[in-house]
């Protein structure tokens, strides 16, 4: 049974541009979060999606966008990145049965 | 607004040792507690998951309590091992579907 799968693993990007990270959630898990971890941090929650729509927001500017398909799988968009979005961002999701958040290995983030 | 709290923030200990980490929530309405290990640079891997109803949670040589009406859950960890290193973090869920707030997490060190 597949967990969460992340992609890519690392990326390098310049400021100013923008970037598209994707997930695949666990089999039978409909809901997707989305966490940005800095150095030295507790994870930080930017969203969550559930039936193809954004449910919850953290504190997180709208230069972070999301989207959730059909088939469950999601995608963060972050735009005109800084270099303070240099993170390694997470993707967890759950599913109906109570038995909590599986996360994937995430994805590294570096803005020079 | 939901906050967790870690201590200590970091631990160092000889293989063999019992040890505990400790949680706290400034809100007891939670729907659960998640704890987690990450390894450094890596994701997240569920360990103990306790629904807001018990007391309690083990697995193998790790036990987590719950007291909701202090605020506090424990990780127990018996007779640690250097592959124990981790950091390792706690993490509420206040309401059903709704996103993981996390703590800063406790940075263990296993000697051997």
């Amino acid at each position: 049974d597949a967990g969460v799968t992340q992609s890519p693993t690392h990326l390098i990007k310049t400021r100013g541009q923008q970037v598209t990270l994707r997930c695949s959630p666990k089999s039978g898990h409909d809901t997707v979060s989305w966490y940005q971890q800095a150095l030295g941090q507790g994870p930080q929650f930017i969203f969550q999606y559930y039936e193809e729509e954004e449910r919850q927001r953290g504190n997180f500017p709208d230069r972070f966008s999301g989207h959730q398909f059909p088939n469950y799988s999601s995608e963060l968009n972050v735009n005109a990145l800084l270099l303070g979005d240099s993170a390694l961002y997470l993707c967890a999701s759950f599913g109906q049965g109570g038995y909590g958040y599986t996360f994937g290995s995430g994805t590294r983030l570096t803005v020079v | 607004k939901q906050e967790v709290t870690q201590i200590p923030a970091a631990l160092s200990v000889p293989e063999g040792e019992n040890l505990v980490l400790n949680c706290s929530f400034t809100d007891s309405a939670i729907y659960n507690l998640q704890w987690f290990r990450q390894d450094p640079g890596k994701g997240l891997t569920s360990l103990l998951l306790i629904q807001s109803s018990q007391r309690e949670q083990t697995s193998g040589r790790l036990n987590a309590s719950l007291d909701k009406s202090s605020g506090r859950s424990t990780l127990y960890i018996a007779a640690s091992q250097p592959g124990d290193s981790a950091t390792y973090l706690c993490a509420v869920v206040s309401q059903a579907g709704t996103a993981l707030i996390f703590g800063k997490g406790t940075t263990l060190s296993v000697s051997s």
